[in-house]
């Protein structure tokens, strides 16, 4: 039983550039959540995405934005990169009412 | 919004030693959950524990609700436990997936 995938695992992009992040969630979860965790800090909700809308929003400008698909995996996207969206970005998916299962993060470098 | 404060930010410890982590809230919630995150940035799911004692092998988690805090023990420590521990919590009914994580524990078990 596969749990969380994310690609890639590592991506390197300049400022300006626009970049998307794969996520395929847990075998039977259809709902996904997106986190950005920076250096030394505790990951921080970005939004979350159920029957491919998005339920949830954190505090993130609308440069952040997602998709999720009919098979449940889902998308992050980013435009217009600045420096300080380097981190890593936490996929985690769940059921309602259930615990969220995090894949292993992708690690976006801005230069 | 809601505050989540853990302690101590940094834990050194020898191989076989027991150790408290502590989480505060300051207000009340719906869903906790304790994750190690692992050097390689993987978060792993400990406990979804919004109240009461779970224990699960060398670890045990307790929450007690009404008085806004949660203790995560760890028995026998091993070099294997090291990472970084992090409480988060969600105030909305149901899991949303909206979590709030604490700045997280900094756990280093020397053999």
């Amino acid at each position: 039983d596969a749990g969380v995938t994310q690609s890639p695992t590592h991506l390197i992009k300049t400022r300006g550039q626009q970049v998307t992040l794969r996520c395929s969630p847990k075998s039977g979860h259809d709902t996904v959540s997106w986190y950005q965790q920076a250096l030394g800090q505790g990951p921080q909700f970005i939004f979350q995405y159920y029957e491919e809308e998005e339920r949830q929003r954190g505090n993130f400008p609308d440069r952040f934005s997602g998709h999720q698909f009919p098979n449940y995996s889902s998308e992050l996207n980013v435009n217009a990169l600045l420096l300080g969206d380097s981190a890593l970005y936490l996929c985690a998916s769940s059921l309602w009412n259930s615990p969220l299962h995090f894949g292993n993060g992708t690690r976006l470098t801005v230069t | 919004g809601i505050q989540v404060e853990q302690s101590p930010p940094d834990l050194i410890l020898q191989e076989g030693a027991n150790s408290t982590l502590r989480c505060n809230f300051s207000d009340s919630v719906n869903n906790l959950q304790w994750f190690h995150q692992n050097p390689w940035g993987q978060l792993i799911n400990l406990f979804y524990i919004p109240s009461g004692t779970k224990q699960n092998g060398r670890l045990s988690a307790t929450t007690v609700a009404t008085e806004r805090y949660s203790l995560l023990y760890i028995s026998s420590s091993q070099t294997t436990d090291s990472g970084v521990y992090f409480c988060a919590v969600e105030k909305s009914s149901g899991n949303t997936g909206k979590l709030i994580f604490g700045q997280g524990t900094t756990l280093q078990v020397k053999p």
